[in-house]
């Protein structure tokens, strides 16, 4: 069946340094890509989304690019702050409307 | 606007005892979801609901009952619960299904299942 998956579970990086969170998924007809962020002990919380009709799309120090050929999605963080560790998903819908979620990546900011 | 709100926040059963967890939200949001979520899984969907009146059966069904009387409301009920339902649980919803793409989730339910 359809997945999305991630390619790493955890991922560590320095304050200050940029983030890159990747996605692979696997249907190649959805139609939104979803990130959202969890911190411990919350439920998710939507940070950004990117329609199939779109590369690349900016938020605030968060940028998330879409390449359909390989079907890799990425979330990049500018200038990652302690504050911004969490599990991070991803998520796609198809014509359905329900979105299915990754299994996350936990991030660690060390300061 | 409190949000989605979900309560209890924890939960200690015994197999085979029953409950419910509430899932309430206050924004007129016509879709409303619960999904479990298991480490290392993410997020699976047990049943959805399009609106007052309506529900469907997500990804992990079984075992779980769910009502939409009201726009508000939307509970999970266990049956008899197992070991196996040991999860956090979350309640989710949005204004309707053509915006689902930006869910607001309740802060969870944590069950264990002895």
């Amino acid at each position: 069946g359809e997945s999305v998956g991630l390619h790493l579970p955890t991922l560590s990086v320095q304050e200050g340094d940029n983030s890159i969170i990747n996605c692979a998924y696997s249907n190649s007809a959805s139609d939104y890509f979803i990130w959202y962020k969890q911190e411990s002990g919350k439920g998710p919380q939507f940070i950004i989304d990117i329609r199939s009709n779109m590369d690349k799309r900016q938020g605030q120090r968060v940028t998330v690019l879409l390449n359909k050929t390989v079907k890799h999605l990425s979330l990049q963080i500018a200038a990652t702050q302690p504050g911004d560790s969490a599990v991070y998903f991803c998520a796609e819908i198809t014509g359905s409307y329900i979105p299915t979620f990754g299994r996350g990546t936990s991030l660690i900011v060390h300061p | 606007n409190a949000g989605v709100t979900q309560t209890p926040k924890f939960q200690v059963l015994k197999t085979g005892q029953s409950m419910t967890l509430q899932c309430a939200q206050d924004m007129n949001h016509e879709y409303m979801s619960w999904y479990r979520q298991d480490p290392g899984m993410g997020l699976r969907l047990i049943h959805y609901s399009v609106g007052a009146g309506i529900t469907d059966q997500g990804e992990v069904p079984n075992g779980y009952n769910v009502s939409r009387s009201t726009t508000e409301d939307f509970p999970l009920r266990l049956l008899s619960a197992a070991p196996s339902q040991t999860s956090v649980y979350f309640c989710a919803s949005s204004k309707d299904t053509a915006t689902n793409e930006k869910l607001f989730f309740g802060s969870g339910t944590q069950l264990s299942v002895l």
